[in-house]
């Protein structure tokens, strides 16, 4: 049974970085891709970009690009989202999510996060 | 970002049958499947189809997906209280070097 769980709500000042966890226990953590989605107020999902841990593979959506940067700690099955230049735009709940399949991240997220709030105020 | 396009809202009575619309173009759902997530206000979306009509182990059968050129519809028949919820759904863009199109989402009101 897989179980993706993210580190606590976090509270930022516009300018500042926030840094996400999101701990996977189950089978294959290294060879699944992992997306990052984020819900902002209105509802949407937007995904921000993926990683496949195993491959040292990232691909970043333009929106992001040059602002977020994911890694993996394959020796605690963590994945982590950095994301800088924070503004209150970036006020939302971010979610990570694994791939359906394994090696990719273009077929659907069949496992979630359980959701991280980031809030940004001054 | 790459969008897909879904109604606003959506209802049905107890054991009725309603379906959501998502419209896409030739760079997402024209070419690439879709999946549809249910989203219980508070929780975590949950994967409902994949590959546009297949179900994951555990989903009910009455839930059921189409997809048509650059559409997709989720259908959902005897509809149930516990079935309101917000139903979204997303596509692979092949556009822009690849980017995951995602709809507005659902809201769907079991009266």
């Amino acid at each position: 049974q897989v179980h993706l769980v993210q580190s606590g709500a976090e509270v930022k000042k516009p300018g500042s970085s926030v840094r996400v966890s999101c701990k996977s226990s189950g089978d294959s953590f290294q060879k699944y891709g992992i997306s990052w989605v984020r819900q902002g107020p209105g509802q949407r999902l937007t995904w921000m970009g993926a990683i496949i841990p195993f491959f040292r593979t990232t691909r970043y959506a333009q929106n992001f690009q040059g602002r977020v940067t994911f890694t993996a700690d394959e020796s605690t099955s963590t994945v982590y989202m950095d994301l800088a230049s924070l503004t209150s735009d970036d006020t939302a709940v971010y979610y990570c999510a694994r791939d359906l399949l394994a090696q990719t991240y273009v077929t659907g997220w069949s496992h979630w996060g359980q959701g991280t709030l980031v809030a940004v105020s001054s | 970002q790459s969008v897909l396009t879904q109604p606003p809202s959506a209802s049905g009575t107890p054991g009725q049958r309603v379906t959501i619309s998502c419209s896409g173009s030739s760079s997402n759902i024209g070419i690439n499947a879709v999946t549809w997530y249910q989203q219980v206000p508070g929780t975590a979306p949950k994967l409902l189809i994949y590959g546009s009509k297949q179900r994951p182990s555990g989903v009910p059968d009455r839930f059921s997906g189409s997809k048509s050129g650059t559409s997709a519809s989720l259908a959902i028949s005897g509809l149930q209280s516990e079935d309101e919820a917000f139903y979204f759904c997303a596509a692979w863009d092949n556009s822009l070097k690849g980017n995951w199109a995602i709809g507005g989402g659902t809201f769907l009101t079991v009266l």
